[in-house]
């Protein structure tokens, strides 16, 4: 059964990186079919995609948060972390990370989240 | 790129069945069929209850259903029964490959 297990802090001065790092177990991480996401909510409100990475390096990230973020994966260590730079407080929100499962089968191609991690809240404040 | 439009908040009793829309545009919903429900209880990870417009996967109860028109998707959950009373969100892959993810409907069971 695969495990997302995340973990960082829980507090980010404004201006500052928000780090935060998911360990994947009970799944291989190198597969094409899958890639590795990141997704935050806001307190009260709805999700927001911030973006995917795959075991390779390839990432895709949402255009809104594109020039702030970077991710990266270490297979080796069987994980994949989250850098948001430049935080504010509009970035204050639970984090979570998932698998996105990207693959084709008998009945066509599918795309959905499908295991999450227990979310971490991130709250920026000096 | 704006999030999906679903409302507030559905209620029903148990034995009801509810239906909560989800509203997108031709660049989304409208053009592809990767269209997912989520569930989510109080401070907790969401659960994916539907896939591809109206998949399920392993494990979820045939009292949830999802269809699609157009530019809007749905989802009907049958039978309602109080453990259902939770958020719900969907979401959907884009034109520009990215996901947008509406902003949540909260079902309470009468």
């Amino acid at each position: 059964q695969l495990q997302l297990q995340q973990s960082g802090p829980g507090l980010v001065k404004p201006s500052e990186t928000l780090s935060l790092t998911c360990t994947v177990s009970g799944a291989s991480m190198t597969s094409t079919n899958f890639y590795w996401g990141w997704i935050r909510q806001s307190p009260g409100k709805g999700l927001e995609w911030i973006g995917n990475v795959l075991f390779n390096g390839d990432t895709s990230y949402n255009p809104s948060l594109k020039s702030r973020v970077s991710m990266s994966v270490d297979t080796s260590k069987k994980h994949f972390s989250l850098k948001l730079n430049s935080v504010t407080a509009a970035d204050t929100a639970v984090y979570y990370c998932a698998r996105h499962v990207g693959l084709y089968d008998s009945s066509g191609y599918h795309l959905y989240f499908d295991y999450w991690g227990q979310g971490v809240l991130v709250t920026v404040s000096s | 790129q704006s999030d999906l439009t679903q409302p507030a908040s559905v209620s029903g009793s148990p034995g009801q069945s509810i239906t909560i829309s989800c509203t997108g545009s031709i660049n989304d919903v409208g053009s592809y069929r990767y269209v997912c429900w989520y569930q989510q209880y109080p401070g907790k990870a969401p659960k994916l209850v539907i896939y591809d417009v109206s998949r399920r996967p392993s494990g979820i109860s045939d009292r949830f259903s999802g269809s699609k028109s157009g530019n809007t998707a749905s989802l009907t959950i049958s039978s309602l029964q109080p453990e259902d009373e939770a958020d719900y969100f969907c979401s959907s892959w884009t034109t520009s490959s990215t996901w947008l993810f509406g902003g949540g409907t909260k079902v309470t069971v009468l």
